[in-house]
């Protein structure tokens, strides 16, 4: 069972509010990720981090933001919430190289709706 | 540039009946390979592996084999559940290090 936690499950929140997505493992994975989830199933890559400090902008361009400044701890933030921003956002980690490279634990996900 | 092409939904069968579903990639060199699997409700858990061609990743009952003349990565079963219900991705990593690129997803319904 992975040890990835995502909260809340489900947010739903009115226009121009700020969300933060919390995401935590306790695994000491380096890496961690942001996948944005289309109702149609298709997972965007966002956001994704290489370790502490470091963050970087992935394949869908997105104008959520994300830290790093713990190892477990990689938190994404919607400064004013649109409904266009409504969708499943998943959180998931991976060692940094080594025979599981490659292998992502996932959280169960955060399941935005904006109004 | 790389990407992973599957097969699209929904596959609907009966308990019991034999399931495939079709990946086909494009990426030079020799990419890792991979199948997740997102049950209801849940996140992405690995399903399986392949690392290098010919290798035949298999779990729970499920098995993929790497070809490399096919550039494919077919996913079977034998006699699916209806708890084998969910989601299936595949996915590729070109390199070591390197962020996976995923297929867009096959729901599987699986009926009684």
């Amino acid at each position: 069972e992975a040890d990835i936690y995502q909260t809340p499950r489900y947010l739903v929140i009115g226009t121009g509010k700020k969300i933060t997505l919390e995401c935590s493992q306790t695994m000491g994975h380096d890496k961690m990720y942001w996948y944005q989830q289309d109702p149609g199933m298709e997972l965007h890559l966002i956001h994704y981090s290489y370790g502490v400090n470091s963050t970087e902008k992935g394949d869908l361009s997105s104008e959520s933001t994300v830290s790093r400044i713990r190892t477990e701890h990689f938190p994404l933030t919607l400064e004013s919430a649109r409904p266009s921003h409504t969708s499943q956002y998943l959180c998931a980690s991976s060692e940094l190289s080594g025979q599981r490279d490659g292998e992502l634990f996932f959280g169960e996900g955060s399941r935005l709706t904006v109004l | 540039g790389n990407s992973v092409t599957q097969m699209e939904g929904p596959v609907t069968l009966s308990e019991e009946a034999f399931l495939t579903i079709n990946c086909t990639y494009t990426a030079t060199g020799y990419p890792s390979l991979f199948w997740y699997v997102q049950y209801p409700g849940e996140g992405l858990q690995l399903l399986l592996k392949a690392t290098k061609a010919d290798d035949k990743g298999s779990n729970k009952g499920f098995e993929a084999t790497y070809r490399k003349e096919t550039t494919s990565f077919h996913l079977e079963k034998g006699s699916v559940q209806v708890s084998d219900s969910a989601v299936y991705f595949c996915a590729l990593q070109k390199a070591a290090g390197n962020k996976l690129t995923f297929g867009g997803g096959t729901r599987v319904l699986v009926k009684p």
